[in-house]
């Protein structure tokens, strides 16, 4: 079946730095992918949702400039956390969606912790 | 903007017993899409449903979807310890660039 991939699944970083975490769909194209933020025992939150050669939609009260959406290729986007800080630490998980369904599917997430 | 409402928030069950849990969106769905998340995982998905009153069965997880599509329920019969995890339902609005709405899930716990 359809497979998408996160790196790193883990990362701890200090305060300050940035965190670039890519999201890719292995054996399909995705013109459209979205990023994710679980907080510990919560339900996903839609961050953005990314398009493939274009500016990323974020959703309400997600800042933009800190969470940095690339979408170079229809198999890879990238979330990128600037100067993060400790509130920042959270699962973070993609979804990609196949091009023309309405089937996503999710990476694994990516655990990021800010000291 | 769509909301999903998704109750129980817990529910604790002994080994055996069935299990259900519920979903409303404030909104009419395209189609709606259940997950299933373990301990330290991620949502892994289990099914999706797209027409009006829907009912599909996988083993002992039944799950159907309102004649309004705006409500769907998950039930499983019999819980066996390997069904404890949360238990998420999304919404997907439909327009081609929307992303799911998710439930707030339901963490089954059971007990032996």
């Amino acid at each position: 079946g359809a497979v998408v991939s996160q790196h790193p699944s883990r990362v701890i970083c200090k305060s300050g730095t940035s965190v670039k975490i890519e999201c890719r769909s292995l054996d399909f194209q995705a013109t459209t992918m979205f990023w994710y933020r679980q907080f510990p025992k919560k339900s996903l939150m839609l961050m953005a949702t990314s398009n493939e050669g274009s500016k990323a939609t974020y959703e309400q009260g997600v800042e933009k400039d800190k969470f940095l959406i690339n979408h170079a290729s229809l198999t890879l986007s990238t979330l990128t956390v600037t100067s993060a800080h400790p509130e920042d630490s959270s699962f973070y998980i993609c979804s990609a969606r196949v091009d023309f369904t309405d089937t996503q599917y999710f990476g694994p997430g990516t655990r990021l912790t800010v000291l | 903007g769509q909301q999903v409402m998704q109750i129980p928030q817990y529910q604790h069950v002994q080994e055996g017993e069935d299990f259900t849990t519920y979903c409303n969106s404030s909104t009419t769905l395209s189609n709606i899409q259940w997950y299933k998340q373990r301990p330290g995982g991620h949502p892994v998905f289990l099914i999706q449903l797209v027409k009006s009153g829907e009912v599909k069965k996988q083993k002992r997880l039944t799950f159907q979807f309102g004649e309004a599509k705006k409500n769907s329920s998950l039930h499983i019969t019999a819980t066996q310890t390997t069904d404890v995890g949360t238990y998420f339902c999304a919404g997907y609005s439909g327009g081609g660039a929307d992303g799911l709405t998710f439930g707030k899930g339901t963490h089954l716990i059971i007990q032996p």
